[in-house]
């Protein structure tokens, strides 16, 4: 298994500010991945982060919006930037348990509100 | 792209029945299936993987079925409490160089009463 440490928990932001989510897992994995759940949805995919290399988005997802930072196998932080109320949302990390790439575990999500 | 979905959207129980939530996925080329459990507010907690050789697992009372061919997994819990209620949510895996991502589905919103 893999436990997953996702920081803060919440918080409340001003429009137009940034935020910075950490996410440190307890062994070293290869891809972490960065989900968003908005209110009432599930889980959509914002993008894959290897470390080593640039964080591959998904559609829909930018780079100068949601940057993120990969510097080694055990740690991410993802920043949600120029935020506005749209982005009040559950963010979630989340990684593979094992190198057989079974089991996925997440974090304990960061619940975002912008006012 | 990998489609999930989950049924019934909702479902408020006495204690003491037993359930049946239900998942179907479009694409049957999956790799694995998880169901997680998210409490209001809260990440997921891994329930019961079943892997893609796999037919079903089962963990106290939590058994899950999956069928490839038809696109089909199945959660049941037996004998419910109050203490289960949460949203159950169903995720395919995908395969190949995207392992690790997940698609989900809207999640089963699980209520029992006492």
């Amino acid at each position: 298994s893999a436990v997953i440490s996702q920081k803060p928990s919440r918080d409340i932001c001003q429009r137009g500010t940034s935020l910075t989510i950490q996410c440190q897992v307890d062994s070293q994995v290869t891809m972490m991945f960065w989900y968003r759940q908005q209110p009432g949805q599930s889980l959509t995919l914002i993008a894959t982060a290897n470390q080593g290399s640039e964080a591959t988005y998904e559609s829909g997802f930018v780079i100068d919006k949601f940057p993120i930072s990969r510097p080694n196998l055990t740690f991410s932080t993802l920043t949600v930037s120029n935020m506005s109320p749209e982005d009040s949302s559950i963010y979630l990390c989340s990684v593979l348990g094992d190198p057989a790439g079974a089991e996925a575990f997440f974090g304990q999500g960061t619940r975002l509100t912008v006012v | 792209k990998q489609e999930v979905t989950q049924i019934p959207a909702a479902l408020s129980v006495p204690e003491g029945e037993n359930l049946v939530l239900n998942c179907s996925f479009t694409d049957s080329a999956i790799y694995n299936l998880q169901w997680f459990r998210q409490d209001p507010g809260k990440g997921l907690t891994s329930l019961l993987l079943i892997q893609s050789s796999q037919r079903e697992q089962t963990s106290g009372r939590l058994n899950a079925s999956l069928d490839k061919s038809s696109g089909r997994s199945t959660l049941y819990i037996a004998a419910s409490q109050p203490g289960d209620s949460a949203t159950y949510l169903c995720a395919a895996h995908d395969r190949g160089s995207t392992l690790g991502r997940l698609y989900f589905g809207r999640g089963t919103q699980l209520t029992v009463w006492p």
